[in-house]
């Protein structure tokens, strides 16, 4: 079974497109995240949610927005798609309970390129 | 601003031999610093983690050392095989009202040879 799963693995589209990619978690976790990857491989964090609220926003433009129609899924859309936003977009869940650091764990990633 | 510093950028390593990354920190309110691997196409998964309550911790062939005072900590992996072969992340978070994200490192690609 699936922890942490992502659709699509891959999605090529052209700049000025809006398009989505959603993300579900079977763990029970009530806290998820998406992370972006560059090309260099850099991770950073975009957005988290526990409880299916917002509680991190980084500095990323507006025309990204996160969805969480429950406690399992975690969707992103993006408008007007630029070629700066191809990269890798991983989703990540966990457990936070009281303060203590638990463990984020994985999706397999989204290759966004955009042409 | 990168609050973690991660180095070196890429590593080969003999089989058999010690593979190790550093990394250093400047947000002394971090207090959780994990390691993350990552395979090609893949997404990171946790290798170990410390809290600085502690110098070092060791799972199996990996082990973190942890500095405290200089601000920095390290991955050993003894006897590195080629299926160690990988991308590492150095990480660290702080809690904020029972709320954590992770910093990551820039990463260091190890690449075992046979």
């Amino acid at each position: 079974d699936t922890a942490v799963s992502q659709t699509p693995k891959y999605l090529v589209t052209q700049m000025g497109n809006d398009k989505s990619i959603k993300c579900e978690q079977n763990l029970g976790h009530d806290t998820m995240y998406w992370y972006k990857q560059d090309s260099k491989k850099f991770l950073k964090i975009m957005f988290s949610y526990n409880n299916k609220e917002l509680i991190i926003n980084e500095t990323v433009p507006n025309r990204f927005s996160p969805k969480s129609p429950d406690k399992a899924h975690l969707n992103l859309h993006i408008n007007s798609l630029e070629l700066g936003d191809s990269a890798v977009y991983f989703c990540a869940s966990s457990q936070v309970s009281g303060g203590a650091h638990n463990e984020q764990f994985f999706g397999p990633g989204t290759r966004l390129t955009v042409l | 601003q990168q609050q973690v510093k991660q180095s070196p950028q890429s590593l080969i390593v003999q089989k058999g031999g010690i593979s190790i990354i550093n990394c250093a920190y400047e947000n002394t309110a971090f207090d959780y610093f994990p390691w993350y691997q990552q395979f090609p196409g893949k997404g990171p998964a946790l290798l170990i983690a410390i809290r600085p309550d502690v110098s070092e911790k060791k799972e199996g062939r990996f082990t973190i050392s942890f500095n405290k005072s200089a601000k920095q900590f390290s991955l050993h992996i003894m006897d590195s095989q080629p299926g160690d072969s990988a991308t590492y992340f150095c990480a660290a978070s702080v809690a904020l009202s029972g709320y954590s994200t992770l910093t990551f490192g820039k990463g260091t690609m190890l690449l075992v040879s046979p």
